[in-house]
């Protein structure tokens, strides 16, 4: 079984802050690395599908960069607003799979803003 | 607006019972996927389906069943061979190769 870790497993930021927490990932066969954002009693949202080693993503305060060969990701939040409380997964899709047969996800990071 | 509905919400079973979970997609996706959610661990794979009538196990089958009669649909059937059926269940689609997940919003199952 595939082992996906992520740190810290929760987070307090002060509104405005910037943060960044990180997955861990196998180097070995990889095909695709995404990050979700899960709110409470909502469904996890695709955030970023990152696949080259070097990559790097963002969504308007939210970035992310990629290192296949060592196998970590960072997630960045810049300016953290309440409204980025939420539980970010990241998942690890392998290549012999090819993005079809299931990700293996970490366990999470727990972020809470306070105001 | 395409999307994935489970159904019920909660669910609440007597022990030795079988209890079937319901997925349905409108977003013409092949793949199909069903996750367990347990406190303290991370998303963990039951079964999916790549294409209508076909389906793997995923890491923990043991104790479920499923079908993909129909494209839309993939539900899960929790058995009585189940041990710790008392779980959050969540069902996801793609369309494979890079393109993200969509999921549902889950289905609490509680064995009393």
């Amino acid at each position: 079984i595939l082992n996906v870790e992520q740190s810290p497993q929760s987070l307090h930021v002060q509104e405005g802050d910037s943060t960044n927490f990180t997955c861990s990932f196998p180097s070995s066969n990889f095909y695709a690395l995404h990050w979700y954002r899960w709110e409470t009693a909502k469904s996890p949202e695709a955030l970023f599908v990152m696949t080259l080693n070097g990559d790097e993503k963002k969504k308007g305060r939210i970035s992310a960069t990629l290192n296949t060969k060592e196998g970590y990701s960072y997630l960045y939040i810049k300016g953290s607003q309440p409204e980025d409380s939420a539980t970010y997964l990241c998942a690890f899709s392998s290549l012999s799979g090819g993005g079809a047969d299931g990700l293996t996800f970490g366990k999470g990071t727990h972020l809470i803003i306070q105001p | 607006d395409g999307g994935i509905t489970q159904s019920p919400k909660y669910l609440f079973r007597k022990e030795g019972q079988n209890v079937t979970l319901s997925c349905e997609q409108n977003l013409n996706h092949d793949a199909m996927y069903w996750y367990r959610q347990d406190p303290g661990q991370g998303l963990r794979l039951i079964y999916y389906s790549q294409i209508v009538n076909d389906f793997q196990k995923g890491d923990i089958a043991e104790g479920y069943s499923v079908s993909r009669e129909k494209k839309e649909s993939f539900p899960l059937t929790v058995t009585s061979a189940q041990k710790n059926p008392t779980a959050f269940y969540l069902c996801a689609s793609t369309q494979g190769g890079l393109g993200g997940y969509t999921f549902g919003s889950g289905t609490r199952l509680t064995v009393v």
